[in-house]
């Protein structure tokens, strides 16, 4: 069965450290992997998204991931924390053959101290 | 439209009443999915559209649920006889195709339903 699993329900960090939210996934097929923001009371934003093309996908804000597929993981990271960058984080991932379905993670909430 | 409209943005209603959710996708996007979002979960898939069709309606809970969308446009979510546990989030997006891996989602705002 296909799944994703994001480690880490809650991770805090201080601005101007690294942030890393960790996504792994699973599935006997190639996936499509994307990470989605969410920040109080707005929209789900699309922060960037691997497609079988580059391994290290560069996203909005400073962002990137690197998909390992060895590891099958799709790990996000940000070299420095801003204090906008709090906000719920999501691993999506969606396998050919599964229509527009795409499968969310349960969401890791960032928080950043000054 | 510029975005995703969704109304009502806020709903509350009591068990057992009828609610429609309603959904204004992107100009242009053939697809349309619909999700929800409980309190401090993730998003539960529901339904999705392509065109007018639904190719894939399987996260749908019960027979409670249903949703139906206008050629390439407009989509409404009918929730029957609510349950204390249909109180979510209710989140529709749209994309151009619905094609995976070309498959970049403009989320809405959202209809929060609370169900007293």
């Amino acid at each position: 069965a296909q799944s994703v699993t994001q480690l880490d329900s809650h991770v805090s960090v201080s601005e101007g450290t690294p942030v890393l939210l960790r996504c792994n996934y699973s599935s006997s097929y190639s996936p499509s992997l994307f990470w989605y923001v969410q920040h109080p009371n707005k929209g789900l934003q699309l922060l960037l998204k691997y497609t079988s093309a580059a391994t290290l996908v560069k996203g909005i804000n400073g962002f990137e991931a690197e998909f390992k597929k060895s590891e099958t993981s799709f790990h996000l990271t940000k070299p420095s924390a801003h204090m906008s960058d709090a906000a719920e984080y999501f691993c999506v991932v969606t396998f050919w053959g599964q229509g527009g379905k795409l499968i969310f993670g349960q969401g890791t909430e960032l928080s950043v101290k000054p | 439209g510029a975005g995703v409209s969704q109304s009502p943005s806020n709903k509350v209603t009591e068990k057992g009443k009828d609610v429609e959710l309603r959904c204004d996708p992107i100009s242009g996007h053939t697809a349309l999915y619909w999700y929800r979002q409980r309190l401090g979960q993730g998003l539960e898939f529901l339904i999705y559209f392509q065109g007018n069709s639904a190719p894939d309606k399987s996260g749908l809970p019960s027979d409670r649920f249903s949703a139906e969308r206008t050629g390439e446009s407009v989509s409404t979510l009918t929730i029957q006889r609510t349950q204390q546990e249909d109180s979510a989030v209710y989140l529709c997006a749209s994309s151009l195709v619905g094609t995976p891996g070309a498959n970049v989602l403009t989320f809405g705002a959202g209809s929060r339903l609370t169900v007293l």
